[in-house]
């Protein structure tokens, strides 16, 4: 099946930095990524629509600036917590959509951010 | 926006039980996808169901589109541990947002 990856697993970093995670489909091309985020024992929040060289749309109450999406090609989409805060710390995941075929959804296996 | 209802939203069971999620909205898909998400990992896709009545076996877990493409439900025979995680279903063309999605846990 169709694969999607995202980098780093996993990330610790001080308060006030910022942290870029990567979302890229491996094997298709994805002309529309989702991210989401989730906290524990909940489901899947989306935060973004992000399509390939255009800007993302954001869910309501996600802040644009603070959540910078960019999706430069088909295989890549990136998000970056700006000035990221401890209450950002959470399970981030993409998913691409496979164009092709039956318009799939493919996810990432996530990224933990945690945030001191 | 369509909005895509689960239930139940929790169900815990004993291994070896049957159960039935299901998925329903008031809109009409042209397909529908079903996940499972376990702990620290992203969701992974079970089947993606197309037609009307459609009826899509994977082992144990057994999958129906409704005949007016507007709801699924997901039927799993002798629960084990393994599937425990979160059910997600998601119709296309759609906007992705989830619902709460089912939480089963099935106890040895």
């Amino acid at each position: 099946g169709a694969v999607v990856s995202q980098h780093p697993s996993w990330v610790i970093c001080k308060s006030g930095t910022s942290v870029k995670i990567e979302c890229r489909s491996l094997d298709f091309q994805a002309t529309t990524m989702f991210w989401y985020r989730q906290f524990p024992k909940q489901s899947l929040m989306l935060m973004a629509t992000s399509n390939e060289g255009s800007k993302a749309t954001y869910e309501q109450g996600v802040e644009k600036d603070k959540f910078l999406i960019n999706h430069a090609s088909l295989t890549l989409s990136t998000l970056t917590v700006t000035s990221a805060h401890p209450e950002d710390s959470s399970f981030y995941i993409c998913s691409a959509r496979d164009s092709g075929g039956l318009n799939e959804q493919f996810f990432g296996p996530g990224t933990r951010l945690t945030v001191l | 926006t369509q909005l895509l209802e689960q239930s139940p939203q929790f169900l815990s069971i004993q291994e070896g039980e049957n159960l039935t999620v299901y998925c329903n909205s008031s809109s009409v898909f042209s397909s529908l996808q079903w996940y499972r998400q376990e702990p620290g990992e992203g969701p992974v896709l079970l089947v993606t169901v197309v037609t009307g009545g459609e009826v899509k076996k994977l082992k144990r877990l057994t999958f129906q589109f409704g005949d007016a493409r507007k709801d699924s439900s997901l039927h799993i025979t002798a629960a084990q541990p393994g599937d425990t995680g979160l059910y997600l279903c998601a119709g296309s063309p759609g906007d992705m947002r989830f619902g709460a999605g089912t939480r089963l846990t099935v106890k040895p």
